[in-house]
């Protein structure tokens, strides 16, 4: 139940194209889902976040889109650049109230490739 | 920008030795974290540190693992006897007032011969 599931293993997008990532949970008390991009040899970025409260947050090319009744959630990036070329991962967390801590609970990555 | 800073960048060590691996969260964060993250698949959480206590540990933090503020800035973490599944990126996180915000450090990349 503490499972985040990320689809696509791998994508390969055109410069200019949209790609899509997307991850579904089943936890409903996990409460914050963050979005972080990792480039070989470095740690996970923090990239763009949402709360179940909204539905849609943009930041930029950077868009989630969230589905709470679906238990969905995914990272759009409008005109995909070679430099957005990276491991993404999706993760969810909740607040231990108890231990105040946000655990985060990632999923397995999408390996994105953006070909010019 | 302030970032997370950990040392060293890549250790190597034998089975059965201890390691300590070293991390600088950002300073005015409370909240640190260590993951973990074997070659090719998950970033892993490993444990939650606050106030000089651990707040949280997952299954993978055993009696091997611990972790210490050693002074106001470092905070660390020792593998007491080193195993060859141990191999991995150990990552260091902090958030700060905004707790849900973590920083990750650029990683330690430990392999265990």
């Amino acid at each position: 139940q503490q499972q985040v599931k990320q689809s696509p293993q791998s994508l390969i997008v055109q410069k200019g194209g949209i790609s899509i990532i997307n991850c579904a949970y089943e936890n409903t008390a996990f409460d914050y889902f963050p979005w972080y991009q990792q480039f070989p040899g470095k740690g996970p970025a923090l990239l763009i976040a949402i709360r179940p409260d909204v539905s849609e947050k943009k930041e930029g090319r950077f868009t989630i889109s969230f589905n709470k009744s679906a238990k969905q959630f995914s990272l759009h990036i409008m005109d995909s650049q070679p430099g957005d070329s990276a491991t993404y991962f999706c993760a969810a967390s909740m607040l231990n109230s108890g231990a105040g801590s946000y655990q985060l609970t990632f999923g397995k990555g999408t390996k994105l490739s953006v070909i010019p | 920008e302030p970032e997370v800073t950990q040392t060293p960048s890549h250790q190597v060590t034998q089975m059965g030795q201890e390691v300590i691996l070293r991390c600088v969260p950002i300073s005015n964060h409370l909240y640190f974290y260590w993951y973990r993250q074997i070659l090719g698949q998950k970033v892993e959480f490993l444990v939650s540190f606050y106030n000089n206590e651990i707040s949280e540990k997952s299954e993978i933090f055993d009696d091997q693992f611990s972790v210490e503020r050693p002074d106001g800035s470092n905070f660390t973490l020792k593998i007491r006897s080193t195993k060859l599944e141990d191999s991995a990126m150990y990552f260091c996180a902090s958030s700060g007032l905004v707790i849900y915000e973590q920083y990750f450090g650029p990683g330690t990349r430990l392999t265990v011969t």
